[in-house]
């Protein structure tokens, strides 16, 4: 079974700087995806950013990067510029490839952007 | 693209009465969708997979007979909770998977598409 670990349970950035949040996990597949969720207190998931695991580059998305080191098992979140609306739970989640896949998600980290 | 909704977004009910929820793909035919369960500061928890015609599949510790799931069209799928007690309150939360070779137009088959969640509390 796929397990991800995220172990900051809570961080805080003033807004304009930059975070990353961590996200490990545990697999014995080669094919898989990786996803970053933001659930604001609306509590809609919302996907940030999407990986998949053949390509190299690391995926990016406007303020939004990820370092993902295949041979590690990690997974990190970096935002830029960090903004007060990036203010949420932020999800880790594994899938393995296959049409029947399930999200596997980590414990989460609350993200406070701060003045 | 790639909306779900779900309905309700609250509901309240009296101990030992049934409770339906829907999930909605309106824009794109979801031939998966799945059923979660979010404690307060907790992570998603899976409770179903449901694909349509078919009989949904439970994780470890579902009760079936509590959580009914009905998948029956390409765009619908419902969650009863069947004689709800207070410890059923939750955030109950659905998402959707586009059929199987889907790419482009910011629909991916491999995605999941989240609908809004349903706040469920039971007296």
């Amino acid at each position: 079974a796929q397990t991800v670990t995220q172990s900051q349970p809570e961080m805080s950035v003033q807004e304009a700087e930059t975070v990353t949040l961590s996200c490990t996990y545990d697999t014995s597949e080669n094919n898989y995806y990786l996803f970053w969720y933001k659930q604001p207190p609306s509590r809609q998931m919302i996907l940030v950013i999407r990986q998949e695991a053949y390509k190299q580059q690391n995926a990016t998305e406007n303020r939004f990067s990820v370092n993902f080191q295949k041979a590690a098992k990690s997974f990190s979140l970096k935002i830029s510029d960090s903004q007060l609306g990036d203010t949420a739970m932020y999800f880790c989640a594994f899938m393995r490839d296959g049409t029947a896949s399930k999200l596997t998600f980590g414990t989460g980290t609350r993200l406070q952007v701060t003045l | 693209g790639a909306v779900v909704s779900q309905h309700p977004s609250r509901v309240i009910c009296k101990s030992g009465t049934s409770v339906k929820i829907e999930c909605r793909s309106l824009d794109f035919q979801a031939t998966t969708m799945f059923w979660y369960r979010q404690f307060p500061k907790q992570s998603l928890m899976l409770m179903a997979t449901s694909n349509e015609g078919s009989k949904a599949t439970y994780e470890q510790g579902v009760e079936k007979d509590k959580f009914l799931i009905n998948h029956a069209s390409l765009t619908l799928s419902t969650l009863t909770v069947t004689s709800a007690h207070p410890e059923d309150s939750s955030f109950y939360i659905c998402s959707a998977r586009a059929p199987p070779g889907t790419s482009g137009r910011a629909l991916y088959s491999f995605e999941q598409y989240f609908g809004p969640g349903t706040r469920l509390t039971v007296l």
